[in-house]
């Protein structure tokens, strides 16, 4: 399956400070990346919908000021906290799917998440 | 009401065991329906995409689709220790294909 490459897999920054999540798609193109939040024991919440070339897509709740979304190529989106705190300590996850002869397929390959503790 | 249900477990089988994990769901617009197992500390991994109603099967792991009552299942047979991990559902309608609706998973722990 498509790989999906996500760096770094853990990070420890102190509070205030802004932190950069890449996630690369490293054998296919991705038009569309996803970034999503895990809270122990629960399931992935969708943050934002990243498309290559244009702004991002924000869930409602979450503040796009201070997560902030650049898909610069088909192959690289980044996320960066802004003015991290120690609510934002979380496990955040991309994924992205393949377009294939026009149709974007909903299965989604991840990355291997990124571990924020913000201290 | 959340649009996807699944039961958070634990589930806790014997190695060699059957296990069924299963979602439902209120959102008749799913087309797409995928299983994703995930370890811990881990991105989800996918394991198994059907569309619409039906089976699919792919070696030890099959997959059921029910449309008519909002129920989907995935069934592990011949469980190994190495399947034990927490398994998302995860749902898609077709005219927004790739932003999918994820269940809360279910832990599973098979004990050798």
């Amino acid at each position: 399956g498509a790989v999906v490459s996500q760096h770094p897999s853990r990070v420890i920054c102190k509070s205030g400070t802004s932190v950069k999540i890449e996630c690369r798609s490293l054998d296919f193109q991705a038009t569309t990346m996803f970034w999503y939040r895990q809270f122990p024991k629960q399931s992935l919440m969708l943050m934002a919908t990243s498309n290559e070339g244009s702004k991002a897509t924000y869930e409602q709740g979450v503040e796009k000021d201070k997560f902030l979304i650049n898909h610069a190529s088909l192959t690289l989106s980044t996320l960066t906290v802004t003015s991290a705190h120690p609510e934002d300590s979380s496990f955040y996850i991309c994924s992205a799917t393949l377009r294939f002869r026009g149709r974007v397929d909903p299965e989604a390959f991840f990355g291997q998440g990124t571990r924020l503790t913000v201290v | 009401q959340k649009e996807v249900e699944q039961d958070p477990g634990p589930l806790s089988v014997p190695e060699g065991a059957i296990v069924s994990l299963n979602c439902t769901y209120s959102n008749s617009a799913f087309q797409y329906f995928m299983w994703y197992r995930q370890y811990s500390r881990k991105g989800p991994e996918l394991l198994m995409y059907t569309y619409s109603s039906g089976n699919k099967e792919d070696g030890r792991f099959t997959a059921q689709v029910d449309k008519s009552s909002k129920y989907i299942s995935l069934f592990i047979r011949d469980s190994q220790p190495s399947d034990s991990a927490t398994y998302l559902c995860a749902m898609s309608a077709s005219t927004n294909a790739g932003k999918s609706t994820f269940g809360d998973g279910t832990t599973l722990t098979v004990k050798p």
